[in-house]
């Protein structure tokens, strides 16, 4: 799997964007960008996913770059509840077993 | 409907025992996974089940470390002779075979070797 790259910390102040960065440019034509995020004492949760569009769901939007190698999580109105660490991941999709591994992430932390 | 449920949500042990941990996947959830987080830590795949396939055990740490799968649903992790290191949280998920296979994470049980 391709290594990504993330800022440590982020502060976002509620009900604006919150924008998270993520570094892959060593990404390979079949792999995706999964998105997941850990709140506290609690398991990760999917967020999103893509492999070259733009792609938006209730949670989310990820903009992918047109070359591949960096792409941006987008929560569009930041909750306090929205506090956590997110990870950038990239694989193959269909890879038999998808084994996660998380890196650092991003903790995001949510102002008030 | 019911998500991952993991049991016990903490465990205390002391060093050398044997735990159990049990996890209970997403029904009609084929795959199901097992991974560790150390306080502070990343994830750390263990095992993963995918239906009747021989079970995927490359993370497993140790031969203290075993798993099984019964029925195709419920899951139980062991740890034999527990060590201080094996303090952690474990995690529990499961996936769908439908697209996008996206991992449904359980609490995870926070096991603690004194």
């Amino acid at each position: 799997d391709a290594k990504t790259t993330q800022p440590t910390s982020m502060d976002c102040a509620e009900g604006r964007a919150a924008n998270l960065p993520c570094n892959h440019s060593t990404i390979s034509g079949n792999e995706y960008v999964y998105w997941y995020r850990q709140i506290h004492s609690q398991g990760p949760q999917y967020i999103i996913h893509g492999l070259k569009n733009n792609e938006t769901n209730e949670m989310a939007s990820l903009i992918i770059t047109e070359d591949r190698k960096s792409s941006t999580l987008i929560l569009p109105h930041a909750t306090l509840r929205d506090t956590a660490v997110y990870y950038c991941i990239v694989r193959v999709w269909k890879a038999a077993g998808n084994k996660l591994t998380f890196g650092g992430g991003t903790r995001v932390l949510v102002k008030p | 409907g019911a998500g991952v449920s993991q049991s016990p949500s903490n465990k205390v042990t002391e060093k050398g025992k044997d735990v159990e941990l049990r996890c209970d996947p997403i029904s009609g959830h084929t795959a199901l996974y097992w991974y560790r987080q150390s306080l502070g830590q990343g994830l750390e795949f263990l095992i993963y089940f995918q239906g009747n396939s021989a079970p995927d055990k490359s993370g497993l740490p140790s031969d203290r470390f075993s798993a099984e799968r019964t029925g195709g649903s419920v899951s139980t992790l062991t740890i034999q002779r527990t060590q201080q290191e094996d303090s952690a949280v474990y995690l529990c998920a499961s996936s769908s075979p439908q697209e996008p296979r996206e991992q449904y994470f359980g609490p995870g049980t926070r096991l603690t070797v004194t």
